[in-house]
C-alpha cells in the first residue's frame, strides 16, 4: 500500500475562517511533506517534517501552521487566508528525509478562499 | 540547487516510444537524476531515478549521459494514461536533498 490520504479533497473558506487540511499515511515513513501547486505551475515545497519535527521551512507565511501530531498524520493549519492562497494543497510522505527515498504524494486538496 | 531544462511539450502517437530530454549542465557528482510526472488532478508520482548508470523499470528507462549532464527519459510504448507533465529533478544525495519542481515537459499522446 502506497497511499497517501488527504482530507477534505475540496475546501472553500473565507479570509477570516481557520480551517486544517489533513493528511495520513500507514507506510511507516518518518518524512512527511507539504507542498503547494498553483494552477498551471509546478509544486512548490512549503515545509518538511522528519520525525515528527519540522525540518525545513520554506519561508511560509505564518498564516500557514503545519502540525506533525504522530508519525502518520499531517495537518496544516489555516488562519486569515487570502485569495491568493487558493490552490492545490498536496501532502507527501516519504521512508526518510534523505534524498535517495521515493516520495510519495496524495492527490492534494483544492482549497479556495473567498 | 543545480537547475535542469526541458522542452515544454511533447506529443507522441499512441503505442509508440517517448524519448524525454532534460538538460543538467550544472549537475555535481552527488546528485540523483530524479523523474516525477503529473497526471491531471491527481498528485505527482514517482516514475524512476539514477545517478551514473542507465537503469530499468516497468514504467520507464532512463539513460544518462556519460558526462552527465543530460538524461533521456524513455517511455517504451505510449499510452493514453502517459499524458501528463514529466519532471526532472535533480537531488543531492548528500543532506537532504529537496525535491523542487521544474516547469516540466507536457507530454501529449494521441490515439
Amino acid at each position: 500500500d502506497t497511499e497517501v490520504t488527504q482530507t477534505p479533497k475540496h475546501l472553500v473558506m473565507g479570509m477570516t475562517n481557520k480551517k486544517s487540511l489533513k493528511c495520513e499515511q500507514h507506510m511507516g515513513h518518518r518524512a512527511m511533506y507539504w507542498y503547494k501547486q498553483k494552477a498551471k505551475k509546478p509544486p512548490e515545497l512549503m515545509f518538511v517534517y522528519s520525525y515528527e519535527k519540522l525540518s525545513i521551512n520554506e519561508s511560509v507565511p505564518s498564516r500557514f501552521s503545519p502540525e506533525c501530531p504522530n508519525s502518520s498524520l499531517l495537518n496544516l493549519h489555516l488562519h486569515a487566508l487570502q485569495p491568493e492562497d487558493s490552490a492545490l494543497y498536496l501532502c507527501a510522505s516519504s521512508q526518510l528525509q534523505s534524498s535517495g527515498n521515493t516520495i510519495y504524494f496524495g492527490e492534494g486538496s483544492w482549497l479556495t478562499v473567498v | 540547487d543545480a537547475k535542469t531544462t526541458q522542452p515544454n511539450s511533447m506529443e507522441s502517437n499512441e503505442e509508440e516510444p517517448v524519448h524525454l530530454p532534460c538538460n543538467h549542465s550544472t549537475i555535481s557528482g552527488t546528485d540523483y537524476i530524479h523523474w516525477y510526472r503529473q497526471l491531471p488532478s491527481q498528485g505527482p508520482e514517482y516514475v524512476i531515478h539514477g545517478l551514473t548508470s542507465n537503469v530499468n523499470n516497468r514504467m520507464a528507462s532512463l539513460a544518462i549521459a556519460e558526462d552527465r549532464k543530460s538524461s533521456t527519459l524513455i517511455l517504451h510504448r505510449a499510452t493514453l494514461r502517459d499524458a501528463a507533465v514529466y519532471y526532472c529533478i535533480l537531488r543531492d544525495r548528500q543532506g537532504w536533498g529537496k525535491l523542487q519542481f521544474g516547469a516540466g515537459t507536457q507530454v501529449v499522446v494521441t490515439p
